[in-house]
Formats: C-alpha cells, sequence, structure tokens
C-alpha cells in the first residue's frame, strides 16, 4: 500500500474489555513496530518485529499486552482486561529491514478511550 | 538509561519568526537521530543524522547533529501558521533497531 494503515482509528471501550488494535505495514518493510502516546508524553516503545526474528517485546507493560504478526505482514496489538490508564493514541510503523536505516513511517494511529 | 530529552517543551512564536528546538541524548551505540512532524496523529519524517557538523536543509527547516556534545537543534525560519506541531527528536542505538523517542515541543505559529 502507500503508505501505513490502521484501525480502528477510534476505539471507546469499556474498562475490563479487550480491544484488538490492527497495522497494515508499507509493502515490503520486514521491520515493524507499535508505539503509545498518552496525552503531553513522547512516545513509548511497545514491541518490535523484525523479519522472522523473535520480536523484541521489552517495551509492553504488562501481560495484558500482546502481539502478533501474520504472514510477515499485518500486525495485531491485542490489550486484554482494558483500564483507564491504557487510553492513549497506539502508533504503528514500518522500516525497511536495514538497521543502518532508522527512518520509520508512521500510520494514523488508533485512538483509544476506555472509559 | 538510554534517554532523549527536548526543549523547550513548548514554545509560542509569531510568523516571521525564526525558531530553534532543540535535542539531547544519551543512548548507548548511537546510530543515528531523527526529527519528526507530529500535527494530528502520525508523525511525519523530517531529518535523520548520522554524521556530527554536516547540516541538512529543507526549505525553511534545517538540523545538525554533534556527537561530541551529544545534542542536535532543530531550525526553522520565517515560522508559518503550518509549522504549528509537536516536533519529535528520537535516537537509534544499539543492534535492536530501536527508535528512543523525546517527549516533542510543542510548537504554535500565530498569525
Amino acid at each position: 500500500g502507500a503508505g501505513v494503515s490502521q484501525s480502528p482509528s477510534n476505539k471507546v471501550t469499556e474498562k475490563g474489555k479487550d480491544v484488538e488494535l490492527r497495522c497494515d505495514p508499507i509493502s515490503g518493510h520486514t521491520a515493524l513496530y507499535w508505539y503509545r502516546q498518552s496525552l503531553g508524553q513522547g512516545l513509548e516503545f511497545l514491541i518490535y518485529f523484525q523479519g522472522n526474528s523473535a520480536p523484541d517485546k521489552s517495551g509492553l507493560p504488562s501481560d495484558r499486552f500482546s502481539a502478533e504478526r501474520t504472514g510477515g505482514s499485518v500486525s495485531t496489538l491485542t490489550i486484554q482486561r482494558t483500564q483507564q490508564e491504557d487510553s492513549a493514541v497506539y502508533l504503528c510503523a514500518s522500516s525497511l529491514e536495514l538497521a543502518v536505516s532508522y527512518e520509520q513511517y508512521f500510520g494514523p494511529g488508533t485512538r483509544l478511550t476506555v472509559t | 538509561e538510554d534517554k532523549v530529552v527536548q526543549s523547550p517543551l513548548s514554545l509560542v512564536v509569531h510568523e516571521g519568526d525564526t525558531v530553534t528546538l532543540n535535542c539531547s541524548y544519551e543512548v548507548t551505540n548511537f546510530r543515528s537521530l531523527l526529527w519528526y512532524k507530529q500535527e494530528k496523529k502520525a508523525p511525519t519524517f523530517l531529518f535523520m543524522l548520522t554524521s556530527s557538523g554536516i547540516e541538512k536543509k529543507s526549505g525553511r527547516l534545517s538540523s545538525i547533529l554533534d556527537k561530541k556534545e551529544l545534542f542536535s537543534i532543530l531550525n526553522i525560519t520565517a515560522t508559518q501558521t503550518g509549522d504549528s506541531a509537536i516536533y519529535l527528536c528520537a535516537v537509534g542505538g544499539g543492534a535492536t533497531n530501536k527508535l528512543i523517542f523525546g517527549t516533542g515541543t510543542l510548537l504554535a505559529v500565530q498569525p
């Protein structure tokens, strides 16, 4: 595709419910990242996928958060038993495999509101 | 602990002014420093800097990196209202292709 796409653009959910956020990276980009941006905060790294390697999950804030990437393309970030502090914009980015290039292309994000 | 610090946190200027945004970092195995502009949701890429002292320019925007003093600046000349955004600095380090972001500088350009 022309750019990174994410869905839904907005999600309002009740505390305790599970949510799934989707990211479709740029075709040919093998690296995919998930970030979280809370109000007034910078981007917080969550998880990183690179090709077929094991993902780097070091940024996931709790075991309620998980992500998968099927077929080396689309990724889904799942938050179980959502809490109000999970409210944030969740951004996905992709980049070419080469580690020398850190230019990441971002999707429009999903704004999650937990009521 | 790796960190990226941006200053000021916010800035209000008038059209035509020149602004300088700062980014300092402490990141192991530095690879590159990137600047992004975030207007609505998606940050858009501005510059990637890897070498000290080489200025990168794009129109009214320019940026330079000092790897000895561990900082970068982003200059915007003749600011316009369309420059109003959050400007994010990120540093890539280590072998994991991970970017560490600062909290950003919120720039508001008034007519």
